[in-house]
């Protein structure tokens, strides 16, 4: 089964701390992965995606296909990271995504 | 640009009333979606369509009908709402298909009551 797997619900830390968001798949053929952030009173909107393996507002993820997983870094936290993030999957060429149950990020001062 | 809009933002209904949520975009994509956001169940996909005049079911699509009137807008209907369809809604487009970002709209909050 196509399944995206985000363990916390929440997960809080102080300013300056490292931060790692986890996501798990489950996929039987080559996953596309993403990661999308909602910010506070913002709209929905994509922070990164693996194909690209880059780093945006010093996040990254690292696709590790022995472990399925696509787990989202940031060395130092910083209070504007707070948000709900949300990891998600492409699956097949219909182009559907398959979205975890997101993760909110608090970064305390 | 507006990008995705979403008409109404909040909405109440009974039990058993219709309505039907606007979706519209101005950045000439292709594909748009329909989601529901429920606590601790993530983004679901209802329904999306992969260009104009062409509609196909998501995860959870019961309950719900689409039509994609124009490239531009992509409207979701409950013809008989239910308290389970209570729920926050999110339209989204992108360029040609999932590889590509979607754009989302600001959600469109109903409650059933």
């Amino acid at each position: 089964a196509q399944r995206v797997t985000q363990p916390e619900k929440l997960l809080s830390v102080f300013k300056g701390a490292p931060v790692e968001l986890k996501c798990n798949y489950s996929y039987s053929g080559s996953p596309e992965l993403f990661w999308y952030v909602q910010y506070s009173r913002q709209r929905l909107q994509l922070l990164l995606r693996h194909i690209s393996r880059e780093s945006i507002k010093g996040f990254t993820a690292d696709l590790n296909k022995g472990e399925t997983s696509f787990h989202l870094k940031k060395p130092f936290a910083q209070e504007e990271d707070s948000a709900m993030y949300y990891c998600a999957l492409l699956t097949g060429n219909t182009g559907k995504l398959i979205f975890g149950q997101g993760t909110t990020l608090q970064v305390k001062p | 640009n507006a990008g995705v809009t979403q008409t109404p933002k909040f909405q109440v209904l009974k039990t058993g009333q219709s309505m039907t949520l606007q979706c519209a975009q101005d950045m000439n994509h292709n594909s748009m979606y329909w989601y529901r956001q429920d606590p601790g169940m993530g983004l679901r996909l209802i329904y999306y369509s992969a260009s104009e005049g062409t509609t196909d079911k998501g995860e959870v699509p019961n309950g719900y009908n689409v039509s994609r009137l124009n490239k531009r807008e992509f409207s979701l209907r409950l013809e008989s709402a239910a308290p389970s369809q209570t729920s926050v809604y999110f339209c989204a487009s992108s360029e040609w298909s999932s590889t590509d970002t979607q754009y989302f709209g600001p959600g469109t909050r109903l409650t059933v009551l």
